[in-house]
């Protein structure tokens, strides 16, 4: 699988924008970038997806670049229930033993400052 | 929808012994993965059924352990004998399908602690 870059840690104020890059220099055509979240005591959740063009959900945005080798989270509005880590995974489209497994990195931890 | 459920929340053993983590996937996802986290290290694939039948278990780190998921419907992960190192945070997941496209829904974990 493709790798994923992330920062450690971000800070964001309550009720603020939030906006949480990955890289992934070596992604290839076919690769799906997939968000989890992943709660404090809590398993992970899924986020968003998204291939080339940009997408939005009910959860947040997915902004990816021209060239797909980075992408960027966005939270519209965070909130205190947002503190989490985030994780940016690639994910192959093609069927397979093993391409159904999500790759998990160290993620990037979120802290909401109310 | 009830979501996918884990039991125990915690379990606590000693080196030696065998321990049993039992999960309920969603209500007709065929799919269903276990993962680990250990150590403070990241989450790591162990296995995926589909249905009865195991589908790619790459993940499973020895033969101390023994996933199985008769009748496709919940699926059990024993340690026998566990290990220190076993120690962490083990999820399930599960999935409708298993393409790409497909979320998966994760539990919220069984802590092993082995003494």
């Amino acid at each position: 699988d493709a790798k994923t870059t992330q920062p450690n840690s971000m800070e964001s104020n309550e009720e603020e924008p939030v906006h949480l890059p990955c890289n992934h220099s070596t992604i290839s055509g076919t690769d799906y970038i997939h968000w989890y979240r992943q709660l404090p005591s809590q398993g992970p959740e899924y986020v968003i997806h998204g291939l080339t063009s940009n997408v939005n959900n009910r959860m947040a945005s997915l902004a990816i670049a021209e060239d797909r080798k980075s992408s960027t989270l966005i939270l519209h509005r965070a909130t205190l229930r947002d503190a989490a880590v985030y994780y940016c995974i690639l994910r192959a489209a093609y069927s397979g033993a093993g391409s159904y497994q999500l790759t998990f990195g160290k993620g990037t931890k979120l802290s909401v400052i109310p | 929808e009830a979501g996918v459920t884990q039991f125990p929340s915690h379990s606590v053993i000693e080196k030696g012994q065998t321990v049993t983590l039992r999960c309920d996937p969603i209500s007709g996802h065929d799919n269903l993965y276990w993962y680990r986290r250990v150590m403070g290290k990241e989450i790591k694939f162990l296995l995926h059924f589909v249905k009865e039948s195991k589908q790619d278990e790459s993940g499973m780190p020895n033969n101390r352990f023994l996933a199985e998921r008769t009748g496709g419907t919940y699926s059990t992960l024993k340690v026998q004998p566990a290990e220190l190192e076993d120690s962490g945070v083990y999820f399930c997941a599960s999935s409708r399908d298993a393409g790409t496209y497909n979320e998966q829904f994760f539990g919220p974990g069984t802590r092993l602690t082995v003494l």
